[in-house]
């Protein structure tokens, strides 16, 4: 069956580090991968996606790499900041169709000042 | 900037009365989505909407469920009869093209006591 799954479920870093977020997903036909941050309380807000036919995307301060012979995708921040502290998913596209989103478990970043 | 809302915010209810929660997805999106989280874990996929009617549906979104757009506005998520089990947060989401970025509301905590 389709999982998505993350290998640590917290993760503590000092502000202006780079962080790392990993993500292991398990269906080889998703085309689409999405990293999602959510505070407490709130909805998955976007940060950053990449499609199967690149291995590297970047954004401000995020950098999303997809290694499709493994099957894993990291999320990269840059010179974390406090207001980084939130949960971050990964999620892909499932096969069924249409745009179900199947979700990692999730890793809580903690970035102390 | 465009978003997606969400109402109420949080709903308590008990066991066996109906539930409906509402949402208002971006004005110009046509793709329509339920998910839930139950504290503590992942987001999971309930139902995709598309042009009035079901898309694909999970196995959570049993006959207890149901969906509507009402007018062109609103999307609402019915519950029939709440079990203990529903209480969960709610989370809504849409998007202009399936193959394009899900954009999440800030959800309903639903409570069934």
């Amino acid at each position: 069956g389709e999982s998505v799954g993350l290998h640590l479920p917290t993760l503590s870093v000092q502000e202006g580090d780079n962080s790392i977020i990993n993500c292991a997903y398990s269906n080889s036909a998703s085309d689409y991968f999405i990293w999602y941050k959510q505070e407490s309380g709130k909805g998955p807000q976007f940060i950053i996606d990449i499609r199967s036919n690149m291995d590297k995307r970047q954004g401000q301060r995020v950098t999303v790499l997809l290694n499709k012979t493994v099957k894993h995708l990291s999320l990269q921040i840059a010179a974390t900041q406090p207001g980084d502290s939130a949960v971050y998913f990964c999620a892909e596209n499932s096969s069924t169709g249409f745009q179900k989103l199947v979700f990692g478990t999730g890793t809580r970043l903690l970035v102390s000042p | 900037e465009p978003e997606v809302t969400q109402t109420p915010s949080h709903q308590v209810t008990q066991m066996g009365q109906e539930v409906i929660l509402r949402c208002v997805p971006i004005s110009n999106h046509l793709y329509f989505y339920w998910y839930r989280q139950i504290l503590g874990q992942k987001v999971e996929f309930l139902v995709s909407f598309y042009n009035n009617e079901i898309s694909e549906k999970s196995e959570i979104f049993d006959d207890q469920f149901s969906v509507e757009r009402p007018d062109g506005s609103n999307f609402t998520l019915k519950i029939r009869s709440t079990k203990l089990e529903d209480s969960a947060m709610y989370f809504c989401a849409s998007n202009s093209q399936a193959t394009d970025t899900q954009y999440f509301g800030p959800g309903t905590r639903l409570t069934v006591l």
